[in-house]
């Protein structure tokens, strides 16, 4: 099953932008590269998603490496609502085993 | 309302009760999970319904038995549990399973207690 490593945790100063990592070296060529995050008592909450070309929407960017074994989900300006644990997760387009594993992810702590 | 609901929010049963978690989504989607989530572990896959089909069941025991009755309800009935399944129990759902270009919504969980 494919699966994504990120750090444990990250600090950010409040305002300031913020890259949150995932490593994904086995991921297949159809797979889809998934972030959620999940405040503090909520269900998580999807942010964004992306193939191969880099990504935007109003909640963040996800820029792609060229190789596709790794991503970063940009917060372009951290606020304090920002605070949540971020989750990479890989989603296979197609005929094939979706286990939909999550990590422990990163829990990100917003300095203000 | 939108999105995906969950009933109850909050649910304290013994071990030899029978209980049922209600998940509810009116987005017109096709695919419906659920995940458990326990204190300091990763979400867990459940069971995934496709078209009201079964598709995934994650080696969850027999005292998790869920219903899919059609594409916009969920349940999880719940019977002779242990304490260590207290835990966040979440529903979502999505265009359709196996379709990584689509995103998963989730509702807000019930948490469980098992006394």
């Amino acid at each position: 099953d494919a699966k994504t490593t990120q750090p444990n945790s990250m600090e950010s100063n409040e305002e300031e932008p913020v890259h949150l990592p995932c490593n994904h070296s086995t991921i297949s060529g159809t797979d889809y590269i998934h972030w959620y995050r999940q405040l503090p008592s909520q269900g998580p909450e999807y942010v964004i998603h992306g193939l191969t070309s880099n990504v935007n929407n109003r909640m963040a960017s996800l820029a792609i490496a060229e190789d596709r074994k790794s991503s970063t989900l940009i917060l372009h300006r951290a606020t304090l609502r920002d605070a949540a644990v971020y989750y990479c997760i890989l989603r296979p387009q197609g005929n094939r085993d979706d286990k939909i594993i999550f990590g422990k992810g990163t829990r990100l702590h917003i300095l203000p | 309302e939108t999105g995906v609901t969950q009933t109850p929010r909050h649910l304290v049963m013994g071990m030899t009760n029978k209980k049922s978690l209600k998940c509810e989504q009116h987005l017109g989607h096709n695919a419906m999970y659920w995940y458990k989530q326990s204190a300091k572990k990763p979400l867990e896959l459940m069971f995934v319904y496709n078209f009201k089909e079964q598709t995934e069941n994650n080696s969850v025991p027999s005292r998790f038995s869920p219903e899919c009755p059609n594409s916009s309800h969920l349940f999880l009935h719940l019977h002779t549990l242990q304490p260590e399944d207290s835990a966040l129990y979440l529903c979502a759902s999505s265009q359709e399973w196996r379709q990584g270009r689509n995103e998963q919504f989730f509702g807000p969980g019930t948490r469980l207690t098992v006394l």
